[in-house]
C-alpha cells in the first residue's frame, strides 16, 4: 500500500506570492490533516479535512487555506507569503472515524518551503 | 492555547545505554503519543496510550500514560545505531478529529 504522498517535496517562493502544495493520503483513508513544522514553534496543527469538509482547525491566520477533492486528495494554500511561513509543511492522513476515539495519523514526507 | 513541555532538549549517549524521555502538559488529555522523525520524513508513530495509568511496550519502547492524564514519559532500552534521530510526543486533547499538540521534541545522538 503505497504511503502519504506529497508534492512538491521543495519549494522557493518570495515575500507576497502564493503557493499551493499538495497531499494524496493512504488509498481509503478519508481525512487529511495538515501541520506546518519550524525549528522555533516545532509541528503545529493547521487544519483536519474530512469528505471535503473542514472538521478543525488550528491557530493560523487565515492567510493559510486548505481543501479537499471528492477523491480524499487535499491541497494546503497559503496566499501572500511571509518569511516566517518558512517550514516544513507536513500531511498525514488516517481512516477518518466520525466519532471519539484517536486515530492513527500516518505523515507524508513533507514538503520544504523556503520564503525569500 | 495548550502547551507540551518536553525534556531533555537532546541527549548524548553511548551505545547499549538506556533513554529516558518525558513530557508534561498543564492540561489534560485524552490520548498521548511519541513518534520518531527521521530527517527528510514525517513523524511515525511508535507508541499510542489511551487510559491514565496505562503502560505500553513496543519492542525496546515502553511508553506511560501518566495517571494525571498531563503528563507521559517513553523509555528506550538498550539503545543502538538506528535509534537515532528526534522524538516527539504529541496530546489529543479530544476525538477522532482533533489535531495534535506535539513537543518540541528530544534530539537522540547515540556515540558508538
Amino acid at each position: 500500500k503505497a504511503g502519504v504522498t506529497q508534492t512538491p517535496r521543495y519549494l522557493i517562493k518570495t515575500r507576497g506570492q502564493q503557493v499551493t502544495l499538495s497531499c494524496s493520503p493512504i488509498s481509503g483513508h478519508r481525512s487529511v490533516s495538515w501541520y506546518q513544522q519550524t525549528p522555533g514553534q516545532g509541528l503545529q496543527f493547521l487544519f483536519e479535512y474530512f469528505s471535503e469538509t473542514q472538521r478543525n482547525k488550528g491557530n493560523f491566520p487565515g492567510r493559510f487555506s486548505g481543501r479537499q477533492f471528492s477523491n480524499s486528495r487535499s491541497e494546503m494554500n497559503v496566499s501572500t507569503l511571509e518569511l516566517g511561513d518558512s517550514a516544513l509543511y507536513l500531511c498525514a492522513s488516517s481512516l477518518g472515524a466520525l466519532l471519539g476515539g484517536y486515530e492513527t495519523q500516518y505523515f507524508g514526507p513533507g514538503t520544504r518551503l523556503l520564503v525569500l | 492555547g495548550q502547551q507540551l513541555n518536553q525534556s531533555p532538549q537532546s541527549m548524548f549517549i553511548q551505545e547499549g545505554e538506556d533513554v529516558s524521555m518525558n513530557c508534561t502538559s498543564s492540561s489534560i488529555f485524552n490520548t498521548w503519543l511519541w513518534y520518531k522523525q527521521d530527517p527528510g520524513e514525517g513523524p511515525v508513530l511508535l507508541i499510542a496510550l489511551y487510559k491514565a495509568g496505562e503502560l505500553t511496550s513496543n519492542g525496546r519502547l515502553t511508553a506511560q500514560f501518566g495517571i494525571t492524564r498531563k503528563d507521559s514519559f517513553l523509555n528506550i532500552s538498550a539503545s543502538i545505531p538506528s535509534d537515532v534521530g528526534i522524538y516527539f510526543c504529541a496530546g489529543q486533547s479530544g476525538g477522532g478529529a482533533d489535531g495534535l499538540t506535539f513537543g518540541k521534541g528530544t534530539h537522540l545522538i547515540i556515540q558508538p
